[in-house]
């Protein structure tokens, strides 16, 4: 693994299901973030995590969760999906401190909730 | 509340400069970001300001104005694989980064 990864690339879910997006970053980095990206509008964070076993409420929490158990991982779940998040989700991470506005992305999940 | 305004889309020549512009609002100031998406693809980190004035890295600078709440992004020499999104993003007081929607560049031969 080099940087940070996220799986699956590309997923269509039924309303309702559950889902869960995952995030691994080798960097050692300690903070973490999921973005969801939709066509007109800015990055908009959903949740955060300054360091391992810690997690804060983004722009738009609602209707996701996340967990840090180590700081590695960070993944995303949409407890019951419904269409408005269909989206592309960034996870990202980055050093804490003066250097915390430099984030390294992963490749992104292109998520469709019919 | 915090804002950022950045152009739409943008069109410019292979071989020219091209300015972007950023304005924001935001509640505090630690910081001012610029990444580059190209289309379907992650963003990648570009630059950053924190004190007035103009940052240069290569054919790329950027300037910062905090009493204007002012960015641009100059980009130089420009090629066609310039072509992509540049997003602009400001840290809060919170520490926190704050988006614009992005400026699509598009280059032309």
């Amino acid at each position: 693994i080099a940087g940070i990864t996220q799986a699956p690339t590309s997923q269509i879910l039924a309303a309702g299901r559950r889902m869960t997006l995952r995030c691994t970053q080798d960097m050692r980095h300690n903070a973490m973030y999921w973005y969801r990206q939709d066509l007109g509008l800015g990055l908009r964070l959903i949740h955060y995590s300054n360091t391992a076993g810690t997690t804060g409420k983004g722009e738009v929490p609602d209707g996701y969760s996340v967990s840090r158990a180590n700081t590695d991982d960070f993944p995303l779940t949409l407890a019951s999906a419904v269409p408005s998040q269909t989206s592309v989700y960034f996870c990202a991470s980055s050093v804490s401190g003066s250097e915390a506005g430099e984030l390294f992305f992963g490749e992104g999940s292109r998520l469709t909730v019919l | 509340g915090q804002n950022i305004d950045q152009p739409t889309e943008m069109t410019a020549t292979e071989g020219a400069i091209v300015q972007i512009n950023c304005t924001y609002q935001t509640s505090g100031f630690n910081g001012l970001f610029w990444y580059q998406q190209h289309a379907g693809e992650a963003p990648t980190f570009l630059s950053y300001n924190v004190l007035d004035g103009l940052e240069e890295k290569g054919r790329f600078s950027s300037f910062l104005s905090r009493s204007k709440g002012y960015s641009y992004l100059l980009l130089k020499e420009l090629q066609m694989k310039d072509s992509a999104s540049y997003l602009c993003a400001v840290m809060d007081s919170n520490y926190q980064l704050i988006w614009g929607a992005g400026t699509k560049l598009i280059i032309k031969p």
